[in-house]
């Protein structure tokens, strides 16, 4: 394990729905990041934060919602999402900002019903 | 904005044989550019990186090379195994202050015994 987890999994939810998505690191890091990965398409960076503020959203769809409690905490509150949203949504955390090696969770794969 | 190009999108080759995949960046002002390895349902994990003032780094059978003037960086692996197997993804960054990277369609290697 690199020390980022998280949870659930797996995940199957309707259009209707609201759930959330949990990342934790166990790394010390201070920047923690949500990734979008869909089939042949390049990682997508979705939010940064730092110190427990967001500094970069890149333009993403408000149905999307982050929180970031403390600096090991990351959740993804998800709601009344589309069919083209599933996808598998990676977590990443960084020692630094500006130049540490991002060390990625194993990820929740998602389906949008 | 930054973009990335990465060639080939698939890569076969047999056991001992050398791999070369290659990327472009379009800004100019990306200093971090590293290679990550995302093996089957599993999370992309670093293996590589260079820096701009570097024009060249090896780690054992992986080789990275960066042309600042040409904006293109390159992953190449010898001897290579069946366990090289995976999908290999490139990515630019540059210091703003938080580690936006930027990454690649990714190359699907395989090695074939």
């Amino acid at each position: 394990e690199t020390g980022v987890t998280q949870t659930p999994r797996h995940l199957v939810m309707g259009m209707t729905n609201k759930k959330s998505l949990k990342c934790e690191q166990h790394l010390g890091h201070n920047a923690m990041y949500w990734y979008k990965q869909s089939a042949k398409k390049p990682l997508e960076l979705m939010f940064v934060y730092s110190l427990e503020e967001r500094v970069e959203n890149n333009s993403v769809p408000s149905r999307f919602s982050p929180e970031c409690p403390n600096s090991s905490h990351l959740f993804l509150h998800l709601h009344t999402l589309q069919p083209e949203d599933s996808a598998l949504y990676l977590c990443a955390s960084s020692q630094k900002l500006g130049g540490g090696e991002q060390y990625f969770g194993p990820g929740t794969r998602l389906t949008v019903t | 904005g930054e973009n990335v190009e990465q060639h080939p999108s698939t890569l076969s080759v047999q056991e001992g044989d050398s791999a070369v995949i290659k990327c472009t960046y379009s800004d100019s002002a990306s200093n971090y550019f590293p290679w990550y390895k995302q093996e089957l349902g599993k999370r992309p994990q670093l293996i590589i990186d260079i820096r701009s003032n570097v024009g060249e780094k090896k780690d054992q059978r992986i080789a990275v090379t960066l042309n600042k003037t040409a904006k293109h960086f390159s992953l190449h692996i010898t001897e290579t195994q069946p366990e090289d197997s995976a999908v290999y993804f490139c990515a630019a960054s540059k210091d703003t202050g938080f580690q936006k990277l930027v990454f690649g369609t990714g190359t699907r290697l395989l090695v074939s015994p």
